[in-house]
């Protein structure tokens, strides 16, 4: 079973529309990060959490709120999509040398 | 400034020697990560150098580093197509308490 997993993998949806993104994972590590992925643009730091109850803004969290349910899980809501919100989401949890951190395989949004 | 910064784009013949470069920010960073993420998948740690370290060895891979420069390169013997995929270097500044710093990545293609 894959350490981080994200769900769904895959999401169409409309302006407006509310959408959440859920991250689980089996590491027992403490720290979680979203991220989203832009071609050209590497990856962009959304939102991180280094215990259940720290939650911190990452260069981008405009449109977005995060949720820290427990340890293991690590959700991310865009409360009104909109099209520039369209990328790749990932996931990842850090608790290893220095802030090594471990990526689930990715949620890739589209808002029409 | 407070990027971490890579080329875009290497392109290498099958059996060379591929060479990805990147220049990080904080001299005091403590850990320096290449990741590899190969095409709809999420990042996987290659490997990492600590910072006293000036060369770390693994098998096909070679990691050099240059403190006084703040440069570091991710070296692969003998390029296969299979190494073809985006490659990001990633900083941990400071205390590691703060989340990495990616670089956006170097997209290696392999020719045959």
């Amino acid at each position: 079973d894959a350490d981080v997993t994200q769900t769904p993998r895959n999401r169409i949806t409309k302006t407006g529309k509310r959408i959440m993104l859920e991250c689980s994972q089996t590491k027992g590590h403490d720290r979680m990060y979203w991220y989203r992925q832009d071609p050209g643009l590497g990856l962009r730091l959304i939102y991180y959490s280094f215990d259940v109850k720290d939650i911190n803004k990452g260069e981008i969290s405009d449109g977005y709120s995060v949720s820290r349910q427990a340890q293991a899980k690590f959700s991310l809501s865009l409360e009104s999509a909109i099209p520039n919100q369209t990328a790749l989401y990932f996931c990842a949890t850090g608790g290893g040398l220095g802030d090594e951190q471990f990526f689930g395989p990715g949620t890739r949004l589209t808002v029409l | 400034g407070e990027d971490v910064e890579q080329s875009l784009f290497l392109s290498v013949r099958e059996g060379d020697s591929s060479v990805i470069n990147c220049t990080y920010t904080d001299s005091s960073s403590t850990y320096l990560y290449w990741y590899k993420q190969e095409p709809g998948a999420g990042l996987q740690l290659l490997t990492y150098i600590f910072s006293n370290m000036d060369m770390k060895q693994d098998q096909r891979l070679t990691v050099l580093l240059n403190k006084k420069d703040k440069h570091l390169s991710l070296r692969i013997a003998d390029t296969q197509t299979g190494d073809s995929a985006i490659y990001f270097c990633a900083e941990s500044r400071g205390s590691g308490n703060t989340p990495l710093v990616f670089g956006k990545g170097t997209r290696l293609s392999v020719i045959a």
